[in-house]
Protein backbone atom coordinates (compact mmCIF):
# COMPACT_ATOMS: atom_id res chain seq x y z
CA UNK A 1 0.00 0.00 0.00
CA UNK A 2 0.94 3.72 -0.06
CA UNK A 3 2.28 5.78 2.41
CA UNK A 4 3.50 9.66 2.38
CA UNK A 5 5.07 10.81 5.65
CA UNK A 6 6.21 14.28 5.72
CA UNK A 7 8.80 15.94 8.21
CA UNK A 8 9.90 17.66 10.50
CA UNK A 9 6.18 17.46 12.36
CA UNK A 10 6.97 20.73 14.35
CA UNK A 11 9.23 23.27 13.27
CA UNK A 12 10.09 27.08 15.41
CA UNK A 13 11.99 29.15 13.31
CA UNK A 14 13.65 32.73 13.39
CA UNK A 15 12.88 35.33 10.76
CA UNK A 16 15.12 35.57 8.17
CA UNK A 17 16.28 32.04 8.72
CA UNK A 18 16.03 29.00 6.21
CA UNK A 19 13.23 26.45 5.79
CA UNK A 20 13.08 22.64 4.63
CA UNK A 21 10.19 20.82 4.97
CA UNK A 22 10.67 17.07 3.10
CA UNK A 23 8.12 14.83 2.22
CA UNK A 24 8.59 11.05 0.59
CA UNK A 25 5.79 8.79 -1.14
CA UNK A 26 6.32 4.83 -1.09
CA UNK A 27 4.02 1.86 -3.05
CA UNK A 28 3.64 3.94 -5.84
CA UNK A 29 5.63 5.20 -9.00
CA UNK A 30 5.54 8.89 -11.02
CA UNK A 31 3.33 10.32 -8.42
CA UNK A 32 1.59 13.92 -8.62
CA UNK A 33 3.08 15.69 -5.49
CA UNK A 34 1.45 19.15 -4.07
CA UNK A 35 2.70 21.14 -1.41
CA UNK A 36 -0.25 23.21 0.81
CA UNK A 37 -0.33 25.61 3.55
CA UNK A 38 -3.32 25.85 5.99
CA UNK A 39 -3.51 28.86 8.37
CA UNK A 40 -4.84 27.98 11.72
CA UNK A 41 -8.64 26.96 10.98
CA UNK A 42 -8.87 27.78 7.60
CA UNK A 43 -9.05 26.72 4.59
CA UNK A 44 -5.81 24.34 2.28
CA UNK A 45 -4.24 26.90 -0.18
CA UNK A 46 -1.87 25.16 -3.10
CA UNK A 47 1.87 26.02 -2.79
CA UNK A 48 2.82 24.37 -5.83
CA UNK A 49 2.45 20.51 -7.57
CA UNK A 50 4.79 18.55 -9.60
CA UNK A 51 3.88 15.49 -11.97
CA UNK A 52 7.45 14.72 -12.43
CA UNK A 53 10.96 15.15 -11.04
CA UNK A 54 12.21 18.57 -11.91
CA UNK A 55 8.93 19.75 -13.43
CA UNK A 56 7.38 22.28 -10.50
CA UNK A 57 4.41 24.51 -11.06
CA UNK A 58 4.14 27.39 -8.50
CA UNK A 59 0.03 28.31 -7.59
CA UNK A 60 0.91 31.96 -5.93
CA UNK A 61 4.09 33.94 -5.49
CA UNK A 62 5.49 34.15 -2.58
CA UNK A 63 8.48 33.62 -0.24
CA UNK A 64 8.74 29.57 -1.02
CA UNK A 65 9.97 27.41 -3.10
CA UNK A 66 9.44 23.52 -4.05
CA UNK A 67 12.25 20.79 -5.67
CA UNK A 68 12.07 17.32 -6.98
CA UNK A 69 14.74 15.62 -6.64
CA UNK A 70 13.75 12.32 -6.48
CA UNK A 71 10.31 10.44 -8.26
CA UNK A 72 8.91 10.25 -4.97
CA UNK A 73 10.67 13.32 -2.97
CA UNK A 74 9.37 16.65 -2.92
CA UNK A 75 10.66 19.38 -0.78
CA UNK A 76 9.63 22.86 0.05
CA UNK A 77 11.90 25.60 1.09
CA UNK A 78 13.05 28.97 1.73
CA UNK A 79 15.65 31.02 2.00
CA UNK A 80 14.99 33.75 4.22
CA UNK A 81 11.50 33.15 6.31
CA UNK A 82 8.62 35.62 6.79
CA UNK A 83 6.34 35.74 9.81
CA UNK A 84 3.15 35.60 7.53
CA UNK A 85 4.90 31.65 7.06
CA UNK A 86 3.64 30.20 9.50
CA UNK A 87 0.99 27.90 9.41
CA UNK A 88 0.18 23.89 8.82
CA UNK A 89 2.00 22.65 5.87
CA UNK A 90 0.57 19.38 3.99
CA UNK A 91 1.81 17.38 1.50
CA UNK A 92 -0.22 15.23 -0.50
CA UNK A 93 0.29 12.96 -3.15
CA UNK A 94 -2.01 11.38 -6.08
CA UNK A 95 -1.43 8.54 -8.49
CA UNK A 96 -0.77 10.08 -12.55
CA UNK A 97 -3.33 9.61 -15.26
CA UNK A 98 -6.43 11.29 -16.09
CA UNK A 99 -9.41 9.96 -13.56
CA UNK A 100 -6.83 8.72 -11.08
CA UNK A 101 -5.10 11.35 -10.94
CA UNK A 102 -7.77 13.53 -8.99
CA UNK A 103 -7.86 11.99 -5.34
CA UNK A 104 -5.25 13.06 -3.14
CA UNK A 105 -4.07 11.53 0.00
CA UNK A 106 -2.77 13.62 2.35
CA UNK A 107 0.36 13.58 4.96
CA UNK A 108 0.65 14.00 8.52
CA UNK A 109 1.20 17.82 8.19
CA UNK A 110 3.76 20.08 9.47
CA UNK A 111 3.73 22.81 11.45
CA UNK A 112 5.98 25.85 11.45
CA UNK A 113 5.94 28.67 13.64
CA UNK A 114 7.98 31.86 12.81
CA UNK A 115 9.11 34.09 15.70
CA UNK B 1 -10.19 31.19 -10.67
CA UNK B 2 -12.89 28.61 -9.82
CA UNK B 3 -14.72 28.58 -6.71
CA UNK B 4 -16.95 26.45 -3.95
CA UNK B 5 -19.43 27.69 -1.61
CA UNK B 6 -19.31 25.22 1.44
CA UNK B 7 -21.48 26.04 3.88
CA UNK B 8 -21.88 26.16 6.66
CA UNK B 9 -19.20 27.73 7.77
CA UNK B 10 -19.34 26.17 10.80
CA UNK B 11 -22.12 23.84 12.96
CA UNK B 12 -22.36 22.89 16.74
CA UNK B 13 -25.02 20.00 17.40
CA UNK B 14 -25.71 17.56 19.74
CA UNK B 15 -24.40 14.36 19.77
CA UNK B 16 -26.94 12.15 18.05
CA UNK B 17 -28.03 14.54 15.61
CA UNK B 18 -27.93 14.22 12.08
CA UNK B 19 -26.00 16.52 10.03
CA UNK B 20 -25.86 18.22 6.55
CA UNK B 21 -23.60 19.87 4.81
CA UNK B 22 -23.03 21.18 0.62
CA UNK B 23 -20.80 22.72 -1.65
CA UNK B 24 -21.37 24.26 -4.72
CA UNK B 25 -20.22 25.74 -7.68
CA UNK B 26 -20.63 28.01 -10.81
CA UNK B 27 -18.84 25.09 -12.99
CA UNK B 28 -19.41 21.86 -13.66
CA UNK B 29 -16.62 18.79 -12.66
CA UNK B 30 -16.41 15.62 -12.82
CA UNK B 31 -15.41 14.63 -9.88
CA UNK B 32 -16.93 15.66 -5.89
CA UNK B 33 -14.67 14.39 -3.26
CA UNK B 34 -15.08 14.63 0.27
CA UNK B 35 -12.32 14.98 3.39
CA UNK B 36 -12.41 15.02 7.12
CA UNK B 37 -9.32 16.74 8.85
CA UNK B 38 -9.07 16.12 12.17
CA UNK B 39 -7.43 19.09 14.46
CA UNK B 40 -3.63 18.81 13.63
CA UNK B 41 -3.39 16.34 11.40
CA UNK B 42 -3.58 15.51 7.76
CA UNK B 43 -7.11 15.85 5.63
CA UNK B 44 -8.30 11.98 5.23
CA UNK B 45 -10.67 10.88 1.87
CA UNK B 46 -14.40 10.10 3.49
CA UNK B 47 -15.91 9.54 -0.22
CA UNK B 48 -15.27 9.67 -3.86
CA UNK B 49 -17.99 10.84 -6.30
CA UNK B 50 -17.49 10.09 -10.08
CA UNK B 51 -20.50 9.68 -11.59
CA UNK B 52 -23.49 12.73 -11.74
CA UNK B 53 -26.27 11.49 -9.49
CA UNK B 54 -24.21 8.73 -7.46
CA UNK B 55 -25.19 8.35 -4.13
CA UNK B 56 -22.63 6.14 -2.02
CA UNK B 57 -22.33 5.46 1.53
CA UNK B 58 -19.59 4.94 4.24
CA UNK B 59 -20.52 3.81 7.73
CA UNK B 60 -23.14 7.12 8.91
CA UNK B 61 -21.90 9.04 6.10
CA UNK B 62 -23.93 9.58 2.61
CA UNK B 63 -22.91 11.66 -0.03
CA UNK B 64 -24.08 12.52 -3.55
CA UNK B 65 -22.83 13.89 -6.59
CA UNK B 66 -25.56 16.36 -8.09
CA UNK B 67 -26.99 15.79 -11.12
CA UNK B 68 -26.05 18.93 -12.27
CA UNK B 69 -22.55 17.97 -11.61
CA UNK B 70 -22.40 22.06 -9.80
CA UNK B 71 -23.28 20.25 -6.55
CA UNK B 72 -22.43 17.95 -4.07
CA UNK B 73 -24.29 17.18 -0.15
CA UNK B 74 -22.72 15.21 2.56
CA UNK B 75 -24.87 14.26 5.44
CA UNK B 76 -24.06 12.50 8.61
CA UNK B 77 -26.44 10.84 10.45
CA UNK B 78 -26.24 10.01 14.53
CA UNK B 79 -23.52 12.56 15.00
CA UNK B 80 -21.00 10.96 17.79
CA UNK B 81 -18.13 13.57 19.40
CA UNK B 82 -15.40 11.78 16.87
CA UNK B 83 -16.99 13.46 14.05
CA UNK B 84 -15.86 16.90 14.95
CA UNK B 85 -13.43 17.98 12.86
CA UNK B 86 -13.50 20.52 9.94
CA UNK B 87 -14.98 18.86 6.75
CA UNK B 88 -13.78 19.77 3.23
CA UNK B 89 -15.47 19.26 -0.43
CA UNK B 90 -13.30 19.09 -3.39
CA UNK B 91 -14.07 19.24 -7.07
CA UNK B 92 -11.56 18.27 -10.16
CA UNK B 93 -11.49 17.81 -14.02
CA UNK B 94 -9.45 15.95 -15.83
CA UNK B 95 -5.45 15.78 -14.46
CA UNK B 96 -5.80 19.05 -12.82
CA UNK B 97 -5.43 19.71 -9.10
CA UNK B 98 -8.56 19.77 -6.91
CA UNK B 99 -9.85 22.74 -5.72
CA UNK B 100 -10.85 22.64 -2.16
CA UNK B 101 -14.08 24.44 -0.23
CA UNK B 102 -12.74 26.56 2.46
CA UNK B 103 -14.44 24.12 4.76
CA UNK B 104 -17.25 23.68 7.45
CA UNK B 105 -16.06 23.21 11.14
CA UNK B 106 -18.07 20.61 13.11
CA UNK B 107 -18.92 20.92 16.88
CA UNK B 108 -20.45 18.01 18.45
CA UNK B 109 -21.53 18.68 22.02
CA UNK B 110 -21.82 15.60 23.88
Amino acid sequence: SQTIHQWPATLVQPVGSPLSLECTVEGTSNPNLYWYRQAAGRGLQLLFYSVGIGQISSEVPQNLSASRPQDRQFILSSKKLLLSDSGFYLCAWSASGRRSGNTIYFGEGSWLTVV
Amino acid sequence: GQQLNQSPQSMFIQEGEDVSMNCTSSSIFNTWLWYKQDPGEGPVLLIALYKAGELTSNGRLTAQFGITRKDSFLNISASIPSDVGIYFCAVGAGNTPLVFGKGTRLSVIA
